[in-house]
């Protein structure tokens, strides 16, 4: 399809067990976002790619967090050690634009239950 | 510290009315953008509207527009003759310069038939 693909769309997994979560933009989209949403909330920011470079990670909770896009297209966050906390759905998204004009085009998200 | 400031965890309006979604927004950069998206109990996040900061008209997008004062950094989203359908969670969003794009809580609109 031409819209922003994550996958899996459903994780179970257990405490301390490592996880990756893949995101495949829109084509020609250079800046690629993670978000984390928990249940009620808004999405919390993680981490925003322009390219392949990591233009911000400010929001990555600690180091057991790490997201890579290694070509400038898909991208793959991935959580070590993991825990009961990181239980959230966990979004990607794209926009073609640099600067602030450009809306985000969002996947369905990646649920991430950690038991 | 929080930039986007939506103040209403929930709001009703009645089949047809017009409702109006708060939201407020804090930033010392002068090049910044607002967005609002809608995102129904199946998850998705649907964008519905964009104002730049340099705008001078609000954006008007059908049913949906965008009051847009920016003097009191306020961004609300007006939603003319409500549909059963506009039930959702609404997010109001900002991005500044060339940096990420943060979101406020939401408000979670429920329309009566």
């Amino acid at each position: 399809g031409a819209g922003v693909s994550q996958t899996p769309s459903n994780k179970v997994t257990e405490k301390g067990k490592y996880v990756e979560l893949r995101c495949d933009p829109i084509s020609g989209h250079t800046a690629l976002y993670w978000y984390r949403q928990s249940l009620g909330q808004g999405p919390e920011f993680l981490i925003y790619f322009q390219g392949t470079g990591a233009a911000d990670d400010s929001g990555l909770p600690n180091d057991r967090f790490f997201a890579v896009r290694p070509e400038g297209s898909v991208s793959t966050l991935k959580i070590q050690r993991t825990e009961r906390g990181d239980s959230a759905v966990y979004l990607c998204a794209s926009s073609r634009s640099r600067d602030n004009t450009g809306e985000l085009f969002f996947g369905e998200g990646s649920r991430l239950t950690v038991l | 510290a929080q930039k986007i400031t939506q103040t209403q965890p929930g709001m009703f309006v009645q089949e047809k009315e017009a409702v109006t979604l708060d939201c407020t927004y804090d930033t010392s950069d002068p090049s910044y953008g607002l967005f609002w998206y809608k995102q129904p109990s199946s998850g998705e996040m649907i964008f519905l509207i964009y104002q730049g900061s340099y705008d001078q008209q609000n954006a008007t997008e059908g049913r949906y527009s965008l009051n847009f004062q920016k003097a009191r950094k306020s961004a609300n989203l007006v939603i003319s003759a409500s549909q059963l359908g506009d039930s959702a969670m609404y997010f109001c969003a900002m991005r500044e310069g060339f940096n990420n794009m943060r979101f406020g809580a939401g408000t979670r609109l429920t329309v009566k038939p």
